[in-house]
């Protein structure tokens, strides 16, 4: 069975502070690999990252993937009350399935 | 553009009870479509996926049932509900990137 495996659970931090999420993955039918931001409610999506070593950044926000590594670290700089948020981590098999990880839960203070 | 609607927001039903949870995507045809569940807000459970009309997979034995009788319609039910069903249900569409939701807080009693 696949298995999708994030950390760590959780983190906390002082705005201004860097961090690095970390999500791994184990699949024999790799399509592509996913991360969301979940606040209250639905989660909306970030990356979504197909080919090793391309680094895809959205304003302090940046992933990328190591297919070699099976894995996958999401970054965030200047961390902002607003990134406080579960980040989840998913992986696409066929049929568009998406296996989740447990989730990573971000605090940061002010 | 496509968006996504789900209802209700929130249900509170008593153990034994049926459910129904609805899910309608606009703006796009023959989408996949998924149903979730979220439990203690952690990592998201995949229930049943469908690729079209009447054709439903389901990922996990459960209490549960899907069923998608029109294009743009997803809906998850059951017979009697357990305790164990409380959770947070999303629905999703898409295939490479799925878009959720705003999802049903359900609480079984």
């Amino acid at each position: 069975e696949d298995k999708v495996v994030q950390s760590p659970l959780s983190l906390v931090v002082h705005e201004g502070d860097t961090v690095t999420l970390n999500c791994s993955y184990e699949v024999t039918n790799f399509r592509s690999l996913l991360w969301y931001k979940q606040e209250k409610k639905a989660p909306t999506f970030l990356f979504m990252l197909t080919s090793s070593g391309i680094e895809k950044k959205s304003g302090r926000l940046s992933s990328i993937l190591d297919k070699k590594e099976l894995s996958s670290i999401l970054n965030i700089t200047a961390t902002q009350t607003g990134d406080s948020a579960i980040y989840l981590c998913s992986e696409r098999t066929s049929y568009g399935k998406l296996t989740f990880g447990q989730g990573t839960i971000l605090t940061v203070h002010p | 553009s496509q968006t996504i609607h789900q209802w209700p927001a929130t249900l509170v039903q008593p153990v034994g009870s049926p459910l129904s949870l609805e899910c309608t995507v606009e703006g796009t045809s023959n989408p996949n479509l998924y149903w979730y569940r979220q439990a203690a807000g952690r990592g998201l459970q995949l229930l049943f996926y469908s690729v079209g009309i009447g054709q439903i997979s389901s990922e996990v034995p459960q209490n549960l049932s899907a069923s998608r009788p029109q294009d743009r319609q997803f809906i998850l039910s059951s017979k009697k509900l357990l305790l164990s069903d409380s959770g947070f249900y999303l629905c999703a569409w898409g295939q490479d990137e799925q878009f959720f939701g705003p999802g049903t807080r359900l609480t079984v009693l």
